[in-house]
């Protein structure tokens, strides 16, 4: 198995864009998480699904996040617009079942200008 | 906030010598996760202990967990230069899941 892929690995852009992260979980996985990582505030949990659903998105910062999982194999984190602070790696991990054991992904490092 | 935090931030020890890292929490929780990350690396899961579990091994590491005090300690035996990571505790409560701060540790060949 592949593990859990994320794109890019590395994403520079300016203030003001949009910003799309993607995460292929692994295939069997039904629970995925986005994390947020920064020196300042550690590893943030955004937001998680089971069964492609968002079960608690209470920690996405606000309206500018949003995040999808349009089926089992596929998930997105958008930025729009992104700003500076928004500067951070962001992981995706899945887990077979929320409560169980997570595989993270190598994460996204992201820079906002 | 119900976040887990590990104590202490930094350690720094020799090759052989044994690792022991805590864990702290706030809230009732169903599990609690160890994990590692290498520098630049995603987190690799190391062990799961149960809340109606005490103790439990895998390989060199032991964890502990002490619902009453709502703690849990991490010691890695016969430490290696390998073993240089950071290590995150997490906590499951209900729906909500968190990482601690992290204990940077340190081996020295």
């Amino acid at each position: 198995d592949a593990g859990v892929i994320q794109s890019p690995r590395h994403e520079v852009t300016e203030m003001g864009q949009e910003v799309t992260l993607r995460c292929k979980p692994i295939s069997g996985h039904n629970s995925l998480f986005w994390y947020r990582q920064t020196m300042m505030r550690g590893l943030e949990l955004l937001i998680y699904f089971n069964n492609n659903v968002p079960i608690d998105d209470s920690g996405m910062p606000e309206d500018r996040f949003s995040a999808k999982m349009p089926n089992a194999s596929f998930s997105t984190l958008k930025i729009q617009p992104s700003e500076p602070r928004d500067s951070a790696v962001y992981f995706c991990a899945s887990s077979l079942g929320t409560k169980n054991e997570q595989f993270f992904g190598p994460g996204t490092r992201l820079t906002v200008l | 906030s119900q976040q887990g935090e590990e104590d202490p931030q930094a350690l720094s020890i020799q090759e052989g010598e044994n690792a022991t890292m805590n864990c702290s929490y706030k809230t009732s929780i169903n599990n609690l996760q160890w994990y590692r990350q290498n520098s630049g690396r995603g987190l690799v899961h190391l062990i799961l202990i149960r809340s109606n579990e005490r103790e439990k091994h895998s390989g060199r590491l032991r964890v502990t967990l002490d619902t009453s005090k709502k703690s849990s300690s991490l010691l890695i035996t016969a430490s290696r230069a390998a073993d240089t990571a950071s290590y995150f505790c997490a906590t499951d409560a209900g729906h909500q899941f968190y990482f601690g701060t992290g204990t940077s540790l340190t081996v020295i060949p």
